[in-house]
């Protein structure tokens, strides 16, 4: 079975621009994760769905992110404008119900310049 | 709140040296979930196991066993006989057992274990 899939897997970017990463959960997982790994804070959860419904966004840092998922197999997480302190690595984990451990996909490497 | 703490940065071994990566983990919960991922040098995070707080037994897969003791609020990770392979940052995790909450993983900082040829 194909695991969580992100594209693209990496991204070079100008500050300023408009970044949007892409995933594809695990068929049948209704429950979708965007985090951020960064070596000052280690992985951080931006937010969760749960049915394609978002239930936490707190952890979302400001305005310029936003997410989205319209349908069960697929989200995205975009940036605009991007700055150089959005540098991090953006992994999208799924999981299936309530009880049962996150699967996390390849990650997406983004570089702000 | 729910803390993890991987006191140990970095662990350095040689080649089939046994290894064991420790966890500490505060919580108020009496139900939790207790995990642990492996991040190899490609970046991928890769879930190794599940245990839920009401079964201490200790589990054995293969080169690795962990050991999960209540009392102590630890949740221990062993290779035996390390490889190569097995270099990697490993992080323990926990999470909340029912309730609105239990999506939220906490993480510790990770352990980079290299081993050695």
């Amino acid at each position: 079975d194909a695991g969580v899939i992100q594209s693209p897997r990496h991204e070079v970017t100008e500050m300023g621009q408009e970044v949007t990463l892409r995933c594809k959960p695990i068929s049948g997982h209704n429950s979708l994760f965007w985090y951020r790994q960064t070596m000052m804070r280690g992985l951080e959860l931006l937010i969760y769905f749960n049915n394609n419904v978002p239930i936490d966004d707190s952890g979302m840092p400001e305005d310029r992110f936003s997410a989205k998922m319209p349908n069960a197999s697929f989200s995205t997480l975009k940036i605009q404008p991007s700055e150089p302190r959005d540098s991090a690595v953006y992994f999208c984990a799924s999981r299936q119900g309530l009880s049962y451990e996150q699967y996390f996909g390849p990650g997406t490497r983004l570089t702000v310049t | 709140a729910q803390k993890v703490t991987q006191a140990q940065t970095e662990i350095s071994v040689v080649e089939k040296e046994d290894v064991t990566l420790d966890c500490v983990y505060e919580t108020r919960d009496t139900t939790y979930y207790l995990f642990w991922y492996k991040q190899p040098p490609s970046g991928e995070l890769v879930f190794l196991i599940r245990r839920n707080s009401f079964d201490e037994q200790n589990e054995i897969s293969g080169r690795y066993s962990w050991n999960f003791q209540k009392s102590t609020s630890s949740f221990n990770f062993t290779i035996t006989a390390s490889q190569v392979v097995d270099s990697a940052v490993y992080f323990c995790a926990l999470s909340f057992f029912s309730g609105g909450s239990n999506y939220k993983l906490t993480f510790g900082k990770g352990t980079l274990l290299t081993v050695n040829p």
